[in-house]
């Protein structure tokens, strides 16, 4: 079935250090993809998104490119932050209107200063 | 802004209860969802609704069920709450196509 796989955490990084979360999905079609996060105590927020192959969302310094033929999704960061520390998601939307988002397990990013 | 509103951010129930969690949107979106979110399983849907009155289940609809009177608001009800249903619910709303917009989430607690 349509699944969402993402790298298992938590990462610990510190701060102005590359940071990359991997994503891949299986899914029937073209689905749309996208990043969510969540601060602590908070809902989810959107990152950002792609709707087709080779499309690169980006966000608040991120970025992630919608890659077809690998399936994969994965999210970039130069330079992190310590306000960066949240839970990061993966998910992905299929073609038809109005289907709910399938999510990976989330990935805890911790920065220290 | 869109604006997803959740009746409480923490509750706390006893076993057998039954339990109400609403969710308000503000931005006239067809579609609505609940969500729970728990350690290591991300988030699973619970049920969805296209439109006033209509349901659908997600993933695990089992010991939950759902009213869409308005369209605007979408209840979740736990007909008798468990100890396995502690966890934060989250409520999400959208048009077709468009992002999902959630609310803050409930954490709920039942004892």
């Amino acid at each position: 079935g349509d699944s969402v796989t993402q790298m298992e955490g938590p990462v610990t990084l510190s701060e102005e250090a590359f940071l990359t979360i991997n994503c891949t999905y299986t899914a029937t079609g073209y689905p749309s993809l996208f990043w969510y996060v969540q601060y602590p105590g908070e809902g989810l927020q959107l990152l950002l998104k792609a709707t087709k192959a080779d499309d690169k969302g980006s966000n608040k310094g991120f970025e992630a490119t919608y890659r077809k033929e690998t399936t994969s999704f994965h999210l970039e960061k130069g330079s992190v932050q310590v306000s960066d520390s949240a839970v990061y998601f993966c998910a992905l939307r299929l073609m038809k209107a109005g289907t709910a988002l399938i999510f990976g397990k989330g990935t805890t990013l911790s920065v220290s200063s | 802004d869109v604006k997803v509103t959740q009746s409480s951010r923490y509750l706390v129930k006893r076993t057998g209860e039954k339990v109400f969690l609403e969710c308000v949107q503000d931005m006239d979106h067809e579609n609505m969802f609940w969500y729970r979110q728990d350690p290591g399983l991300g988030l699973r849907l619970i049920y969805f609704s296209y439109d006033v009155k209509m349901k659908e289940k997600g993933d695990i609809p089992e010991g939950y069920s759902v009213s869409r009177e308005k369209k605007e608001r979408f209840s979740l009800i736990l007909e008798s709450a468990s100890t396995n249903q502690t966890s934060m619910y989250l409520c999400a709303s959208t048009t077709a196509q468009e992002t999902q917009y959630f609310g803050p989430g409930t954490r709920l607690l039942v004892l």
